[in-house]
């Protein structure tokens, strides 16, 4: 099973800044298939990236993500207000078909 | 526009069963897998279970195998979960959303918790 370990646990930052999310998988994800998602309280979840660096459908371009093999990175490039929120990487690469890291908190 | 609308979730007792089903409209239902993914109060996410356009492939978490049944009707759009010998672990807001692998449009959630 791919394990997908996320970093930092929680990340304090100020609108305006610059954000960098880490998810690192136990190994090698075929084709870079992997996505984030954010996720506000008390919402499902929004797919923001997938193939590790394609923005989803009205994904603003200040989200980006990078990465191949077993490193991955989520950027938002200045945080607006609305980006405070919970933000979960996901492989959909390797069996089982999917797994998710356990989340970073941004705030 | 895409709507998944959740329901059946609820209080149940160990060893209990639920069944939840997703109301799907603004797409071709019959076109698209769908899977179901579930989140513990105050966790992660965890996906349990999809299946295929035509209901003849299904796959299931380790968790779940042998005791959730997916399942779906084209004819009415819906996409059924079967929960059966439910322990307190499946207390859990359980998500429908659109596809196999990579999850573009997610419901609202319904809880189904276990609790004696």
């Amino acid at each position: 099973e791919i394990v997908l370990t996320q970093s930092p646990g929680t990340l304090s930052l100020s609108p305006g800044e610059r954000a960098t999310l880490s998810c690192r998988a136990s190994q090698s994800i075929s084709n870079s298939y992997l996505a984030w998602y954010q996720q506000k309280l008390g919402q499902a979840p929004r797919l923001l990236i997938y193939g590790a660096s394609t923005r989803a459908t009205g994904i603003p371009d200040r989200f980006s993500g990078s990465g191949s093999g077993t490193d991955f990175t989520l950027t938002i490039s200045r945080l607006e207000p609305e980006d405070f929120a919970v933000y979960y990487c996901q492989q959909y690469g390797g069996s089982p078909p999917v797994t998710f890291g356990q989340g970073t908190r941004l705030e | 526009q895409v709507q998944l609308v959740e329901s059946g979730g609820g209080l149940v007792k160990p060893g209990g069963s639920l069944r939840l089903s997703c109301a799907a409209s603004g797409f071709t239902f019959s076109d698209h897998y769908m899977s179901w993914i579930r989140q513990a109060p105050g966790k992660g996410l965890e996906w349990v279970s999809h299946i295929s356009q035509t209901g003849s492939a299904v796959y299931y978490a380790d968790s779940v195998k042998g005791r959730f049944t997916i399942s779906r009707d084209n004819a009415k759009n819906s996409l059924y979960l079967q929960m059966n010998s439910l322990t307190a672990e499946d207390t859990a807001v359980y998500y429908c959303a659109r596809g196999k692998l990579r999850f573009e449009y997610w419901g609202q959630g319904t809880l189904g918790t276990v609790s004696s």
